[in-house]
């Protein structure tokens, strides 16, 4: 089973704050990692495919990196409406999500 | 645009099997991938398995026993079973729809239901 190590598991953020997490792939998982923003009461939201690709409708302040075993996620304009849990997921052998990185003001 | 709503009861006891229902508008189930994924008390996520446009399924290895996905192509809906269940499978479980890419050969879970919590206890 391929493990996604997720750092660090939560954060105390201020509006403007340059935000990165990362995840770390117990083995090489390719590009092939995605990244959800998950608020409270709602159900998860797509935010960054194939480590780097920007889904439709995501405002380029979010952006991802990274390839192999080590992916990056990053806020650079953190808004007040950002504060979630992230995850990242890999779909390189079967789904594995990290543990989230919980963003805190 | 694709809808997905999930249903079922909200309470099972220990050892019995769990059965949610996904109702999916605005998009076949006979096109793409249509998975259910869990959330536990304290945010951890699990992939469950998933049921493919063919009726193909997979599985998560750690539910491989305990798990079935099936559908009803003539409802549109797609079903979650879950045998011999667990105070520790209290979570709230969700349906999504894994959407394929053929530009970028990739998948995505791309739409998502609101989530149905599901509690375990006697």
């Amino acid at each position: 089973d391929i493990v996604m190590t997720q750092s660090p598991t939560s954060m105390s953020i201020s509006v403007g704050d340059r935000v990165t997490m990362n995840c770390k792939a117990s083995q090489n998982v390719g590009s092939n990692v995605d990244w959800y923003q998950q608020k409270t009461g709602q159900s998860p939201k797509l935010l960054i495919y194939k480590a780097s690709n920007r889904y439709t409708g995501v405002p380029d302040r979010f952006t991802g990196s990274g390839s192999g075993t080590d992916f990056t996620f990053t806020i650079s304009n953190m808004q007040a409406e950002d504060l979630a849990v992230y995850y990242c997921l890999q779909s390189n052998s079967y789904w594995t999500f990290g543990g989230g990185t919980k963003l805190e003001l | 645009e694709v809808q997905l709503q999930e249903s079922g009861p909200g309470l099972v006891k220990p050892s019995q099997s769990l059965s949610l229902t996904c109702s999916v508008t605005g998009y076949s189930i006979t096109s793409n991938y249509w998975g259910w994924i869990r959330k536990f008390p304290g945010n951890k996520m699990e992939w469950m398995g998933f049921v493919s446009y063919s009726g193909s399924t997979s599985y998560n290895p750690s539910l491989k026993s305990r798990i079935s996905i099936t559908r009803d192509t003539s409802k549109n809906q797609f079903f979650l079973q879950l045998n011999s269940v667990t105070t520790e499978d209290t979570a709230t479980y969700y349906c999504a729809r894994s959407y394929y890419s053929s530009y970028e050969d990739y998948y995505v879970m791309d739409a998502w239901g609101q989530g149905a919590s599901v509690t375990v206890s006697s």
